[in-house]
Order: C-alpha cells, then structure tokens, then sequence
C-alpha cells in the first residue's frame, strides 16, 4: 500500500490567493483526518470525514477554510484567501473503523503564505 | 476537554541507553492511546497502540504502558541508537475519533 498520498509536498503562495491541498487515503479506511501543526500550537485537528461525510469542523479556524470529500479516494482542503497566518504544515490521515486501528498520516504539505 | 502533557519537552541521550518518555492524559474515558514518531520533515508514523483493556504493548525494543487510572502512559526505549533520533508523540482520542495530541518529546540520541 502507498499509505497516505498528499500533494503537492510545498506550497509558497502570496496572501489573498487560493491554495487548494490534496489527499488520498489508504484504499479502505473509511476515516479521514486533516491535521494543522505549527511550532505555536502542535498539532491542531481541523475537520475530519467518516464515510465521506463531515462529522466535526469545529477545528476549522474560519470560514475561509473549506475542505470536501467528494469519493472515498480523495479530500481537498481550500484556503480562500490565504493570510500569512496560515503558514504552517498540513497533514491529512485516515484510519479505518475499530478501536484496534492506528492512524496513518501523509507526509504534509508545507504551506508558506507571504 | 481531554489535555495531553508529555515531559520532558526534549532529552539527550548517549547511545545505547535505555529510557522512558512519560504523557499524560487529564480524562482516563479512553478506549485507546497512540504513540507515534516523527521525523523532521515528514509525517507521524503509528509505532504502538495500547487498548483500554492493555497494560502494555511491545514492538522490538519498544514497550508502552498504560495505567488509565492514574492517566499516564510511559514509552520505554531499550539499548537507544542514532537512528532513533526523533520527535515522540502520543495521542488519545475524544469522543468520537478525533485524537488529542501531546506536544511531544524530541529526543537525540548521541552516537
């Protein structure tokens, strides 16, 4: 399995643009995690999917971060407009249902808004 | 809330020994708890996951415990080497799947 598939690695972006992050989960887990981590304040949960439905953003910092699951295989999570602020890695995980299954992160995006 | 507290926040070693990372948890309703390991620049990676109803659970030279309890849980490193040079964290999750995250340990291991 090629676990957690996120594109692109690098973002560097200049402030009010759109930035679009990508994700593709391990083939058969049906959960799916974005994550935020910053130097400031660790790993942040945003939002995340159960069968590609949205169960909690209460993570999501504000209304111009969106994020969708539009098929098992995918997730993409906008910023728009990007601010400085939001510079930070995001990563994106995904597990499957059970007690007894850890979670997979991706390897990130680094995200640099100037 | 569910607050996660890992201590030290850093620790340097000599190849070679053994040691112990501690975390914490302020809610013990867990049916799970996570450690994982991150290397600079890259993702977590899950190394062990110890159930409620565990007391501890091992890979190779690693050995984690968990007393729900009393809210702790220790990693326990035998024989440490260079490679093991990385940041340690663990997680327990909430009331549904969402995990709460220490803050992590960065351990260097001196060759």
């Amino acid at each position: 399995d090629a676990g957690v598939i996120q594109s692109p690695r690098h973002e560097v972006t200049e402030m009010g643009q759109e930035v679009t992050l990508r994700c593709k989960p391990i083939s058969g887990h049906d959960y799916l995690f974005w994550y935020r981590q910053t130097m400031m304040r660790g790993l942040e949960l945003l939002i995340y999917f159960n069968n590609n439905v949205p169960i909690d953003d209460s993570g999501m910092p504000e209304d111009r971060f969106s994020a969708k699951m539009p098929n098992a295989s995918f997730s993409t999570l906008k910023i728009q407009p990007s601010e400085p602020r939001d510079s930070a890695v995001y990563f994106c995980a995904s597990t499957r249902q059970g007690s007894n299954s850890p979670l997979h992160f991706g390897n990130g995006t680094r995200l640099t808004v100037t | 809330k569910q607050e996660v507290t890992q201590i030290p926040a850093a620790l340097s070693v000599p190849e070679g020994e053994n040691l112990v990372l501690n975390c914490s948890f302020t809610d013990s309703a867990i049916y799970n708890l996570q450690w994982f390991r991150q290397d600079p620049g890259k993702g977590l990676t899950s190394l062990l996951l110890i159930q409620s109803s565990q007391r501890e659970q091992t890979s190779g030279r690693l050995n984690a415990s968990l007393d729900k309890s009393s809210g702790r849980s220790t990693l326990y490193i035998a024989a440490s080497q260079p490679g093991d040079s990385a940041t340690y964290l663990c997680a327990v999750p909430g009331s549904a799947r969402q995990l709460t995250f220490g803050s992590g340990t960065q351990l260097t291991v001196l060759p």
